[in-house]
């Protein structure tokens, strides 16, 4: 069946600019998460979907980043005023609702920001 | 607070060697631990999971794992690794409270044929 997938894989931006990144979960998975990698660094938390709402966004780093999922399925992440900072493997994953379930990764956009 | 911690960053050995790679983690709650792995150019993959029970937890090609509650570990092994192990491997812990993983910064492991 098909994976998780993440659109598109590779962005280049400037900085200040507005960049959208999506990602598409497995079918059925009502639980959906959005995690950043850096170079070198493990991926790290930003949000947490339960269906439509954001169960928990403890892990955006600031005002600039907001994510979406108004259907419950297809998410958006939004970074506005892009920083080069902001440059990173931007790593979506879903999974079966109920805690501790395996969560599937999908490949991932590289943001890079100049 | 809650982190995962991977010592070692970057393990070489020669096909048929034996791996272990090290794994501590610092967290209150009920523990959940993770072995993904992500092979080149490709995407993370589940590895083997520990919720409760045995600690010591069998995963896919030939992974092991071994919880150790007194050592705050969660080490992955592995008796004989091939060339197609070539990959980084990240140990995560399930904040449950959360619903969210907590990555450790991951181990490159290179294996020469």
């Amino acid at each position: 069946g098909a994976g998780v997938s993440q659109t598109p894989s590779n962005k280049v931006t400037e900085k200040g600019k507005y960049v959208e990144l999506r990602c598409d979960p497995i079918s059925g998975h009502t639980a959906l998460y959005w995690y950043r990698q850096s170079l070198g660094q493990g991926p790290e938390f930003l949000i947490y979907f339960q269906g439509t709402g954001a169960a928990d966004d403890s892990g955006l780093p600031n005002d600039r980043f907001f994510a979406v999922r108004p259907e419950g399925s297809v998410s958006t992440l939004k970074i506005q005023r892009t920083e080069r900072g902001d440059s990173a493997v931007y790593l979506c994953a879903s999974s079966l609702p109920g805690l501790a379930r395996e969560q599937f990764f999908g490949p991932g956009t590289r943001l890079t920001v100049l | 607070a809650q982190s995962v911690s991977q010592h070692n960053h970057h393990v070489i050995l020669s096909e048929a060697a034996s791996l272990e790679l090290g794994c501590n983690y610092s967290y209150g709650g009920t523990v959940n631990l993770f072995w993904y792995v992500q092979y080149p150019g490709q995407h993370l993959q589940l590895l083997l999971k520990y919720f409760s029970g045995d600690p010591l937890v069998k995963g896919i090609k030939g992974f092991e794992a071994e919880f150790i509650k007194s050592k705050f570990s969660f080490n992955l092994r592995k008796p004989s690794v091939q060339w197609s192990d070539t990959a980084e491997y990240f140990c995560a812990l399930f904040r449950g409270s959360q619903g969210n993983l907590i990555f450790g910064k991951g181990t490159k492991l290179s294996v020469k044929p």
